[in-house]
């Protein structure tokens, strides 16, 4: 049983550039959710997926953008690179009819630099 | 707002026990989870109380008092593999995000 897989799982980019990252969910799991960490901090909710619709959003600016596919994977996108976007990107995916007590699955991650 | 504080650091030491605490400010949520996150991995789910009290899963338990907007993970017979970081989590309720506080890194010493 596969597991949420993300890629690539290193990225260098520079300020200005655009970024796109990649999420397999877990195996029978139709909502996907992105977060962003820092070093040293919990990860931040950037948006969540579902039915190929983003359903929420955190506190993040426009230049960050996703896709849900039919599969159910999904792509986080990021516009005009800052320096301050370098973090450690995770997904997670979980089941939306699921119980509130549903743990979410996380992927090892893409790590993000931008130099 | 709604925010999660969490000791940003633990030690103890390996067979002893440690208790990581959660206050919370948050408005209402579903209930309160913890993950675990070793260095360069993903978070992994540890325990969830929805309802106010005890809940234990082998060597780790998590309490939540909402009246008190408390709540803590105990490790009991601590094993040097524990040394990592710990999130404590809630989603607000009538939402979809989770909101996680900023961790409390164990170190667990011979």
């Amino acid at each position: 049983d596969a597991g949420v897989t993300q890629s690539p799982t290193h990225l260098i980019k520079t300020r200005g550039q655009q970024v796109t990252l990649r999420c397999s969910p877990k195996s029978g799991h139709d909502t996907v959710s992105w977060y962003q960490q820092a070093l040293g901090q919990g990860p931040q909710f950037i948006f969540q997926y579902y039915e190929e619709e983003e359903r929420q959003r955190g506190n993040f600016p426009d230049r960050f953008s996703g896709h849900q596919f039919p599969n159910y994977s999904s792509e986080l996108n990021v516009n005009a690179l800052l320096l301050g976007d370098s973090a450690l990107y995770l997904c997670a995916s979980s089941l939306a009819s699921g119980a509130s007590n549903q743990p979410q699955h996380f992927g090892d991650g893409t790590r993000l630099s931008i130099l | 707002g709604q925010s999660l504080e969490q000791p940003s650091e633990v030690t103890a030491v390996e067979g002893a026990i440690v208790q990581i605490n959660c206050t919370y400010q948050t408005s209402g949520f579903y209930g309160l989870s913890w993950y675990q996150q070793h260095d360069g991995g993903a978070p992994t789910f540890l325990s969830y109380n929805g309802l106010d009290g005890l809940e234990e899963t082998g060597r780790f338990s998590s309490f939540l008092s909402r009246s008190d907007s408390y709540g803590y993970l105990l490790l009991q017979e601590l094993q040097m593999k524990d040394s990592a970081s710990y999130f404590c989590a809630v989603r607000p309720t009538g939402g979809f995000k989770t909101i996680f506080g900023a961790g409390t890194r164990l170190f667990v010493k011979a």
